[in-house]
């Protein structure tokens, strides 16, 4: 079974520069989240959803970043524009859906650098 | 608000030997889970172990086990027979059961070195 996949692995950019990364969950996962991890921290949930639709955006700084998830399958995750303290590993993690307990598994993340 | 405290930046073991690895957390809540999870360098993050909170039996997986002690909001993982490729950055977490939200919230990490 293929894992989470996401690209780039690793991406450079200036400030004030728009950036977005893409994520393909693990077939037949309908729940999906983006977390953003910093540097000697633990990742912090950014946005989860389920199938299309978004259950919780509430750490979502959502004057510079949007996310989609069109079809259900594959998300794009987006910022615009970039500040220094976007710097950080963006990791996303996929699970069955439901209000029980569902293994997350995550991709191997994309590191932003911002200059 | 639920938070997780991980106290140990660092940790070191031998080769062979055992180590555990602390976590506290807060919450009102009484039905929750709680986890372990291993992040190699190359960063894939990778479930080592979980909990249920109205479990009172500590899970076990293989050299991975926990304490845990729900009035005491403490979550400690015991790796024995310590393996060079237990090396990595261990992060606990938790999440709230019986509800739609799957948000896991982290610990700051505990990178665990292991000599030869």
């Amino acid at each position: 079974e293929a894992g989470v996949a996401q690209s780039p692995r690793y991406k450079i950019i200036e400030k004030r520069q728009s950036v977005a990364f893409w994520c393909n969950p693990i077939s037949g996962h309908a729940t999906l989240y983006w977390y953003q991890q910093i540097l000697g921290q633990g990742p912090k949930l950014l946005i989860q959803f389920q199938n299309n639709g978004v259950v919780d955006d509430s750490q979502l700084p959502k004057d510079r970043f949007s996310a989609e998830r069109l079809k259900g399958v594959d998300s794009t995750l987006k910022i615009q524009p970039a500040k220094l303290e976007d710097s950080a590993v963006y990791l996303c993690a996929s699970s069955y859906a439901g209000p029980s307990y569902n293994e997350q598994f995550f991709g191997p993340g994309t590191r932003l650098t911002v200059l | 608000a639920q938070t997780v405290t991980q106290s140990q930046p660092e940790m070191s073991v031998q080769e062979a030997e055992t180590v555990t690895l602390s976590c506290t957390y807060d919450t009102s809540e009484s039905d929750y889970y709680l986890f372990w999870y291993k992040q190699p360098p190359s960063r894939q993050m990778i479930l080592v172990i979980r909990q249920e909170a109205y479990k009172q039996q500590n899970a076990t997986e293989n050299r991975f086990s926990v304490n845990f002690q729900k009035a005491a909001k403490s979550f400690s993982l015991k790796i024995s027979d310590s393996q060079l490729g237990d090396a990595a950055m261990y992060f606990c977490a938790y999440r709230r059961a019986g509800s739609n939200t799957g948000k896991l919230i982290f610990g700051q990490g505990t990178t665990l070195q292991v000599k030869p």
